[in-house]
C-alpha cells in the first residue's frame, strides 16, 4: 500500500546548523510529495511540494527534491533559526474515489536552540 | 487556495457528552476530510465526506461514534459522540484542491483542540 516513513524525532540543533529530515515513501504510480509544518499551537500549513520526479520544492530556505529512484523526499535547510522550531510532516497524495487522499508521515519535531 | 474556517477552536467537554465541529470552506469542493491528531502523534484520517452521500470511514472509525454531515459543497460537520478522555485530540478539517500544476495539495483548518474531562 501507500505509506510515508520519516525519521523519528525530536531533532535538536543549534541555530545556524544544517538540517536534514529524511522521508521515504511507498506508492504506486506517481504521487505528489509534500512537506507540511505545524508551529506550536497552530494548524498545519504547506511548506513545499514537488509533483514529479527530479522536481525541487523550496520555500523559506527549505528544500526537498523528489527522488523517484530512491523513493525519497528529504527536507533540508542550510542554516536553521529558532523560529523553525516546529513539527514537520512529510506527505503524499494518491488518487481516491472522486479525488485524492493525503497520507502523512509520523512527523518529526525540531527544536532549534539559540 | 482554499480558506477553511473551523469552529470551535477549542473546547473542554464532560465525558459522555457530544461535540459538533463545523468546517466552512470559502469555495465549493468535492471532498472534505476529517483528521484526528492525538497528542504527539501524526494525523489519522477519520473519514472522507462527499456532498449528497454518506461519509466513507477509515478502519477503526465508525459512524455511530463520529457522525458526519455534508449538506452542501462548502460545509461539513463532525460530531464526536459519547466522549471519553481518549477522544482528547486535535480534530482537523481538510480539503484537497488542484494546484497550478494540476496536482492537488491539502489545505487545513486551524483545528479544534478537544479536551475531555
Amino acid at each position: 500500500g501507500n505509506s510515508v516513513t520519516q525519521m523519528e524525532g525530536p531533532v535538536t540543533l543549534s541555530e545556524e546548523a544544517f538540517l536534514t529530515i529524511n522521508c521515504t515513501y511507498t506508492a504506486t504510480g506517481y504521487p505528489s510529495l509534500f512537506w507540511y509544518v505545524q508551529y506550536p499551537g497552530e494548524g498545519l500549513q504547506l511548506l513545499l511540494k514537488a509533483t514529479k520526479a527530479d522536481d525541487k520544492g523550496s520555500n523559506k530556505g527549505f528544500e526537498a527534491t523528489y527522488r523517484k529512484e530512491t523513493t525519497s523526499f528529504h527536507l533540508e535547510k542550510g542554516s536553521v533559526q529558532v523560529s523553525d522550531s516546529a513539527v514537520y510532516f512529510c506527505a503524499l497524495t494518491k488518487p481516491n474515489t472522486g479525488g485524492f487522499k493525503t497520507i502523512f508521515g509520523a512527523g518529526t519535531r525540531l527544536f532549534v536552540k539559540a | 487556495s482554499a480558506v477553511i474556517s473551523q469552529k470551535p477552536s477549542r473546547d473542554i467537554c464532560q465525558r459522555g457528552t457530544s461535540l459538533t465541529i463545523q468546517c466552512q470552506v470559502d469555495s465549493q469542493v468535492t471532498m472534505m476530510f476529517w483528521y484526528r491528531q492525538q497528542p504527539g502523534q501524526s494525523l489519522t484520517l477519520i473519514a472522507t465526506a462527499n456532498q449528497g452521500s454518506e461519509a466513507t470511514y477509515e478502519s477503526g472509525f465508525v459512524i455511530d461514534k463520529f457522525p458526519i454531515s455534508r449538506p452542501n459543497l462548502t460545509f461539513s460537520t463532525l460530531t464526536v459522540s459519547n466522549m471519553s478522555p481518549e477522544d482528547s485530540s486535535i480534530y482537523l478539517c481538510s480539503v484537497d484542491e488542484p494546484s497550478n500544476s494540476g496536482r492537488t495539495e491539502a489545505f487545513f483548518g486551524q483545528g479544534t483542540r478537544l479536551t475531555v474531562v
